[in-house]
């Protein structure tokens, strides 16, 4: 059974710090996804990192994925109370349907 | 526009009663998913279907049922069976697998309480 573990899952940041979000996983996955919520809201996309080492950046946050570690990251550069959100990582396997499985979510709230 | 549409955003059930949500997405996907999240929790898979006539049991199929008849659409019904209804309700579809970039892309959910 492929679990997903995020650490943490609450974080309480102030404004213009840096901090990671760490996402482990139990198996083998072809792909590795990053998704963020806002109270209330649905899931938006934010990556989809597919290959060892692969790495992208999108205004302050950054995502990376180790696959021998079964190890993804979340950076958060220079934090703004904007990107106060729940954050989620998904592991993907192709051969099951594409289907998901996510993790706990990170809950993080950015104080002025 | 394109997108996917869920309905309704909220949605009440009384003890016994079978509850139908919809789903409607013009991404021309093929494959759908429906998922339940609780509160402060993470998305649990309840059904997928990767083409028309077509569906599988996810993690917590129990005290659901899907149908797709259609492909833009892949409605969840919620039975008298499901003796814990109360969550929020989000359906998402995916393009072809061999776009490596895609995503699975989210409804804005329905969120279904108790009487």
């Amino acid at each position: 059974e492929l679990k997903v573990e995020q650490n943490p899952l609450f974080l309480s940041m102030q404004e213009g710090k840096n901090y990671t979000i760490y996402c482990n996983y139990s198996t083998t996955s072809d792909r590795l996804y990053w998704y963020r919520q806002d109270p209330g809201k649905s899931l938006e996309s934010l990556f989809v990192l597919l290959s060892n080492g692969a790495v992208k950046q999108e205004g302050r946050l950054m995502a990376s994925l180790d696959t021998k570690a079964r190890l993804s990251t979340l950076h958060i550069t220079a934090a703004v109370h904007d990107l106060s959100a729940t954050y989620f990582c998904a592991v993907g396997i192709e051969t099951s349907g594409s289907r998901l499985t996510f993790g706990e979510g990170t809950q993080l709230t950015v104080n002025p | 526009d394109g997108g996917i549409t869920q309905s309704p955003k909220y949605l009440f059930r009384k003890e016994g009663q079978n509850v139908t949500l919809s789903c409607e997405q013009n991404l021309n996907h093929d494959a759908m998913y429906w998922y339940r999240q609780d509160p402060g929790q993470g998305l649990r898979l309840i059904y997928y279907s990767q083409i028309v006539n077509d569906f599988q049991k996810g993690d917590i199929a129990e005290g659901y049922s899907v149908s797709r008849e259609k492909k833009e659409s892949f409605p969840l019904t919620v039975t008298s069976a499901q003796k814990n209804p109360t969550a929020f309700y989000l359906c998402a579809s995916r393009g072809p697998s061999l776009a490596l970039q895609e995503t699975q892309y989210f409804g804005p959910g329905t969120r279904l309480l108790v009487l």
